[in-house]
């Protein structure tokens, strides 16, 4: 089955860190850029990150930069997006997505939330 | 950055309408403007994409149009799993913005 499966979210105090991972199955992972995308409670959606398929470019929203990292590990068909320095604002569901121009696969996500 | 507004950002139609959304960008994006559908709960689903190439198995009650800056998400003949949240997308440059969101609702 083609799926993208997002794992490590979780409660963590401001200024702390998140790693999130995404399970790429049933496609050739390595041959897609893939992003990241966030909606916080009950607002919209907006573009965090991407990556391209040998990871040698990325991309960052400003109000990440510095503060995220993101990676992926073609043998193992995974992606990751290392999160420092956590605010409030970042309290979010996060998701998974194949494609750079559009994303025609998503993970079901997985909230983080940023409080003390 | 790229602003995305769509409107209305709610309606409310009935089963068999034709609904029209739009979506306007702060800058001419060409044609890089995609179409996604996300019901209550659920992850987002791409519907259309560059701006009027219906996505594989979405049905054909589905069209998208426009270029440049003004760009619609029309649905023919609304159907009750119709009702949800449909959010427009650039890709034309870093960062790829998303519109606000629609809100389609049962009259």
């Amino acid at each position: 089955e083609v799926q993208l499966v997002e794992s490590g979210g979780g409660l963590v105090q401001p200024g702390g860190s998140l790693r999130l991972s995404c399970a790429a199955s049933g496609f050739t992972f390595s041959s897609y850029w893939m992003s990241w995308v966030r909606q916080a409670p009950g607002k919209g959606l907006e573009w965090v990150a991407n990556i391209k398929q040998d990871g040698s470019e990325k991309y960052s929203v400003d109000s990440v930069k510095g503060r995220v990292t993101m990676s992926r590990d073609n043998a193992k068909n995974s992606l990751y997006l290392q999160m420092n320095s956590l605010r409030a604002e970042d309290t979010a569901v996060y998701y998974c997505a194949r494609g750079y121009w559009y994303f025609d696969l998503w993970g079901r996500g997985t909230l983080v939330t940023v409080s003390s | 950055d790229i602003q995305m507004t769509q409107s209305p950002s709610s309606l409310s139609a009935s089963v068999g309408d034709r609904v029209t959304i739009t979506c306007r960008a702060s800058q001419s994006i060409s044609s890089y403007l995609h179409w996604y559908q996300q019901k209550q709960g659920k992850a987002p689903n791409l519907l259309i994409y560059a701006p009027s190439t219906l996505q594989s198995g979405v049905p054909s009650r589905f069209r998208g149009s426009g270029s440049g800056t003004d760009f619609t998400l029309t649905i023919d003949n609304l159907q009750p799993e119709d009702f949800a949240t449909y959010y427009c997308q650039q890709s034309y440059s870093i960062p790829h913005t998303f519109g606000g969101g629609t809100k389609v609702e049962i009259k």
